[in-house]
């Protein structure tokens, strides 16, 4: 167990419709990062955030946003979903920067 | 173009068998880091190589850092079914880190 929580495991939801992912960062980690993993792109960066601040980005879509609540946990939106959002979403988090990551075990996102 | 480029991409051996991964890119990286992933889980972290030319064992996998600091590679010594997973290597590059597409591994009893 990571001690990284991220809710729901799986969401399936139509074209259009807008989702927001929950992730738990780990006891005392300030870092929380999103990922999005594909068959066809791998394992894709998409935001970091440090005690509140972005802190980095990725190739985040303009319809994706996240942020990073006072409490630490983090939440990533996607709106407008198009059938290519299709895609397990992960969080990782780390104490800090050149820390190890510690991922979740991912939300499963069907677009259909 | 992936920055890290991972090779082969899928690799199917039988119980017992020695293996080697490989992580190549065209830029130096101040460290490279090693994941595993099982289905259905996030990647798990198994070493961070810093030092060019460094040599990490954990024990049956050997982790070696390139001296220009560009390419790593992760050797498997008798592989188990239970070393079946997505092998990903991971640098740092522009404030971000980066994964390489991954080696699926699987190992067959």
């Amino acid at each position: 167990d990571s001690g990284v929580t991220q809710t729901p495991k799986h969401l399936i939801t139509a074209t259009g419709q807008r989702v927001t992912l929950r992730c738990s960062p780990r006891s005392g980690d300030l870092s929380v990062y999103w990922y999005q993993q594909s068959l066809d792109q791998g394992l894709q960066f998409l935001i970091q955030y440090y005690n509140g601040e972005e802190r980095a980005k990725g190739n985040i879509l303009e319809r994706f946003s996240a942020q990073q609540f006072p409490d630490l946990h983090s939440e990533l939106n996607l709106s407008s979903l198009e059938l290519g959002d299709s895609a397990l979403y992960f969080c990782a988090s780390s104490v800090g920067r050149d820390s190890p990551l510690h991922f979740g075990n991912g939300t499963r996102l069907t677009v259909t | 173009t992936q920055l890290l480029e991972q090779s082969p991409q899928f690799l199917s051996i039988q119980e017992g068998e020695n293996l080697t991964v490989y992580c190549n890119s065209s830029s130096v990286f101040s460290s490279l880091q090693w994941y595993r992933q099982e289905p259905g889980e996030g990647p798990v972290l198994l070493v961070t190589v810093v030092t060019g030319g460094e040599v990490k064992k954990l024990k049956r996998l050997t982790f070696q850092f390139g001296d220009a600091r560009k390419d790593s590679s992760l050797h498997i010594t008798a592989a188990q079914p239970g070393d079946t997973g997505l092998y990903l290597c991971a640098g740092e590059y522009g404030n971000k880190l980066v994964f390489g597409a991954g080696t699926i591994l699987r190992v067959k009893s």
